[in-house]
């Protein structure tokens, strides 16, 4: 079975600044994908950005990025400039080619950031 | 607008009072799945669906029924509620040919049993 793993379940930062949020994932895969997910209070899931485990590039989306280590199976997110509509709940998902749509989700990690 | 729509928004029940918590998808995605989501746990999947007629069983399937009679709505169905399965239920669905494009949510269901 796949799984996910935040290490991290709560971070703060301060408005303008950047911060990393972690994720590991562990899987004898080799074609998946992984996305990271936001929740903010209005606990809608929206998805933030995704990454093609074939695609050596790491995704980039506006002020969010992500560095992806396949062989360290690795999946960290980057937020520069924080902004306050940040603050949020992220969660980590891993998604498999070969297991149908089942995706893996971690537990994770409530961002908050700081006027 | 693409999207999908979860009912009720929030739920109040008693034990063992039956309820049926609808999902609807506009956007023809053949997939479709339920989660929970509870504290310091994430997001674990229920059920979910590859087609209209088939479904199967996530990681937490137990207390839980579900039904794909026609491809845009998966209902989830609570026979007998216990108190354990208080908790936020979200529905999501996919194309099923294009994993990389993730899961659209629904805005998620809030259930209390009592």
């Amino acid at each position: 079975a796949q799984t996910v793993t935040q290490s991290q379940p709560e971070m703060s930062v301060q408005e303008a600044e950047t911060v990393t949020l972690s994720c590991t994932y562990d899987t004898s895969e080799n074609n998946y994908y992984l996305f990271w997910y936001k929740q903010p209070p209005s606990r809608q899931m929206i998805l933030v950005i995704r990454q093609e485990a074939y695609k050596q590039q790491n995704a980039t989306e506006n002020r969010f990025s992500v560095n992806f280590q396949k062989a360290a199976k690795s999946f960290s997110l980057k937020i520069s400039d924080s902004q306050l509509g940040d603050t949020a709940m992220y969660f980590c998902a891993f998604g498999s080619a070969n297991t149908g749509n089942q995706f893996y989700f971690g537990t994770g990690t409530s961002l908050t950031v700081i006027p | 607008e693409a999207q999908v729509t979860q009912n009720p928004r929030y739920l109040i029940t008693v034990t063992g009072k039956k309820l049926t918590v609808t999902c609807s998808q506009n956007m023809n995605h053949e997939y479709m799945s339920w989660y929970r989501q509870d504290p310091g746990l994430g997001l674990r999947q229920i059920y979910y669906s590859m087609n209209v007629e088939v479904t199967d069983k996530g990681d937490v399937p137990e207390g839980y029924k579900v039904s794909r009679k026609e491809k845009r709505n998966f209902p989830l169905i609570l026979e007998s509620p216990s108190p354990n399965q208080t908790s936020l239920y979200f529905c999501a669905s996919s194309l099923g040919w294009d994993r990389a494009s993730g899961y659209t949510f629904g805005s998620g269901t809030r259930l209390t049993v009592v």
